[in-house]
């Protein structure tokens, strides 16, 4: 089955304790994004990536990392996380970069930070 | 910079048609998708604009109009499930191949 999938679904942490919350698609897209969903403000994108080895940042990409160093992964790397970063953040893939290509998103990952 | 409003919330009775409507601020994108999130889920694609016009996917139809700086989604013989949050959102021109989100529109069907 086509899918992205990101794990953990939920995670509880402290500040300033690093974490990588991981991402993996099986369709062979080369298109591959982080974002953050607040209540009111809608998605945001952390992270974007075209393929392997090129990464860049979206709207919101302070605290965050991002590596690419596969095709089917992109991680999302917290170097000291800080509560303003408790958010559901969200993975997605596309097939290329056409104006339609839908992005396909996983199931999310709601992380907090106390 | 770029923007794009929704209404907050819509409630609308089963078996009726609401019209979800997107108002946008770009300088200049390539067209105009439209997500569907349940409680607890991911986002889902539902259909894309690329020109100005009507865009009909079953039960769906999506509309845009360029010079109005506005689109929507209808929903006709609205069911339960319909029930989720809706959002619009616009490919930028830059090298970004960034999608940027409307703040969503909250959909409730009641019975």
């Amino acid at each position: 089955e086509a899918q992205v999938t990101q794990n953990p679904r939920y995670l509880i942490t402290v500040t300033g304790k690093k974490l990588t919350v991981t991402c993996s698609q099986n369709m062979n897209h080369e298109y591959m994004s982080w974002y953050r969903q607040d209540p009111g403000l809608g998605l945001r994108q952390i992270y974007y990536s075209m393929n392997v080895e090129v990464t860049d940042k979206g709207d919101v990409p302070e605290g965050y990392k991002v590596s690419r160093k596969e095709k089917r992964n992109f991680p999302l790397i917290l170097e000291s996380p800080s509560p303003n970063q408790t958010s559901l953040y969200f993975c997605a893939s596309s097939s290329g970069q056409a104006p339609n290509s839908p992005l396909h998103f996983g199931n999310g990952t709601r992380l907090t930070v106390t | 910079g770029q923007s794009l409003e929704q209404p907050s919330e819509v409630t609308a009775v089963e078996g009726a048609i609401v019209q979800i409507n997107c108002t946008y601020q770009t300088s200049g994108f390539y067209g105009l998708s439209w997500y569907q999130q349940h409680d607890g889920g991911a986002p889902t694609f539902l259909s894309y604009n690329a020109l100005d016009g009507l865009e009909e996917t079953g039960r769906f139809s999506s509309f845009l109009s360029r010079s109005d700086s506005y689109g929507y989604l209808l929903l006709q013989e609205l069911q339960m499930k319909d029930s989720a949050s809706y959002f619009c959102a616009v490919r930028t021109m830059d090298s970004s191949y960034k999608l940027i989100f409307g703040s969503g529109t909250r959909l409730l069907v009641r019975p």
